[in-house]
């Protein structure tokens, strides 16, 4: 089974500090997403990688920047934390086939909150 | 530009009752369906997912959905519902060529009443 894992399931920052969220698949899987999850607005695309070094822009980049140095490994970051940055962040990775499509397999969730 | 809407925020309905969650979509192009459960203090999981082929998809706990290319929907269907299906469901969509990524509805959450 594809497992995906996130470095921590709960996590308490102050406003400004740097914040790194880790993600690691294990299943070779070409793309790697970042997602925030909040209440009433579903999940929100950060940020996604389909290969080792490249990255592409989500819904709401903005305040985040990503990493993506080896194919099982896809880090979100946070610049300078802000309290609005507060939310349940879930990392996803796929592999595209025409026979499975591109369903995503997820980790599961850090809860993050800036204080 | 994708865009997936589910209408209901929250559905009570009662243990062995039926229950049906509205999915539509929009895409100027081909697509791929999914539904994705996500239980308490967990991650997604897929439920089921439309390819291609037969537009009757379904899971192997008892949903359903029907992919309906007319009226742009994709509804998830069961006909008796059982405690353990609380959770909240997330609609997805995905271009057939912008395979990368997926567009997530902002998720009904289904509670059953014992």
């Amino acid at each position: 089974d594809v497992k995906v894992t996130q470095s921590s399931r709960y996590l308490v920052k102050r406003t400004g500090e740097k914040v790194f969220l880790e993600c690691v698949q294990d299943m070779d899987h070409e793309n790697m997403f970042w997602y925030r999850q909040d209440p009433g607005l579903g999940l929100r695309l950060i940020y996604f990688s389909y290969d080792v070094k490249m990255k592409e822009k989500g819904d709401i980049p903005e305040g985040y920047s990503v990493s993506r140095e080896k194919k099982e490994r896809f880090s979100l970051i946070l610049e300078s934390a802000s309290t609005n940055q507060t939310s349940m962040y879930l990392c996803a990775s796929s592999l595209f086939s025409e026979a499975e499509g591109n369903e995503q397999f997820f980790g599961p969730g850090t809860r993050l909150t800036v204080l | 530009a994708q865009s997936v809407t589910q209408l209901d925020s929250q559905v009570p309905v009662f243990e062995e009752a039926p229950v049906e969650l509205r999915c539509n979509y929009s895409s100027s192009v081909s697509v791929y369906l999914f539904w994705y459960v996500q239980y308490p203090n967990q991650g997604l999981q897929l439920l089921l997912k439309y390819l291609s082929g037969s537009t009757l998809v379904e899971s192997i706990n008892g949903f359903e959905a029907e992919f309906n290319k007319s009226q742009t929907s994709f509804h998830l269907r069961k006909p008796s519902v059982h405690i353990s299906d609380t959770a909240e469901y997330f609609c997805a969509v995905s271009d057939l060529w912008g395979y990368q990524k997926v567009t997530f509805g902002t998720g009904t959450k289904l509670q059953v009443i014992p």
